[in-house]
């Protein structure tokens, strides 16, 4: 079952825009990690935050975790054309054994 | 190079025609999964194993098999393709243990059944 809900879909912004994504899920969760694919490439590790944490921070990426609203958004400042990439959530469950995904967002950065 | 890699990356096959993705990576790590992505739905999990010998199903394992007797390889094995698994797929690895979370992925395998 598909755990993670991304939010938008799709968005396009400027170059120097920031970019914000939104994540949501339905169970408990021991951490949730962001992902970055490259049209068709495999998914690369962007950064991790863990249930007992509400904001992390890595160069331009802001991730932050409401685990009330069983939430997350991911910040990409100052985008530029290079972050045109397609953004997943992914959430691994108590257990450690299983990471699961959303459906993710598409992120065109114009130059 | 730390890498997984996946074989072959393209593939076109019939239905019923038993095939093997192998999927290899050289991070002697303990964990290794199997995803098929399609669009709009994401990532799904097809199965994984926590070291050799062991494995077990993710969410949407019908259809599928894998083996782990080496820690390295993780092959999926389509015994009878359907159209319906027609898919990109990924392997991914990563090492097991409390705050070894990074997941490596593979380059992906396009598989087209007909």
């Amino acid at each position: 079952s598909q755990q993670g809900e991304e939010d938008p879909q799709a968005l396009s912004i400027q170059e120097g825009e920031n970019a914000t994504m939104n994540c949501s899920y339905k169970t408990s969760i021991n951490n949730l990690q962001w992902y970055r694919q490259n049209s068709g490439r495999g998914l690369v590790h962007l950064i991790l935050i863990r249930s007992n944490e509400r904001e992390k921070h890595s160069g331009r990426l802001r991730v932050t975790l409401d685990t009330s609203k069983k939430s997350s958004s991911l910040l990409i400042t100052a985008s530029r054309a290079a972050d045109t990439a397609s953004y997943f959530c992914a959430t691994k469950n108590n257990a450690g054994n299983m990471l699961t995904f959303g459906g993710g967002t598409r992120l065109m950065v114009k130059p | 190079e730390a890498q997984v890699t996946q074989n072959p990356r393209y593939l076109i096959t019939v239905t019923g025609k038993k095939l093997t993705v192998t999927c290899s990576q050289n991070m002697n790590h303990e964990y290794m999964s199997w995803y098929r992505q399609d669009p709009g739905l994401g990532l799904r999990q097809i199965y994984y194993s926590m070291n050799v010998e062991v494995t077990d199903k993710g969410d949407v394992p019908e259809g599928y098999k894998v083996s782990r007797k080496e820690k390295r390889n993780f092959p999926l094995i389509l015994e009878s393709p359907s159209p319906n698994q027609t898919s990109l797929y990924f392997c991914a690895s990563r090492r097991w243990g409390q705050g070894e979370e990074t997941q490596y992925f593979g380059p992906g395998t396009r598989l087209l059944v007909l």
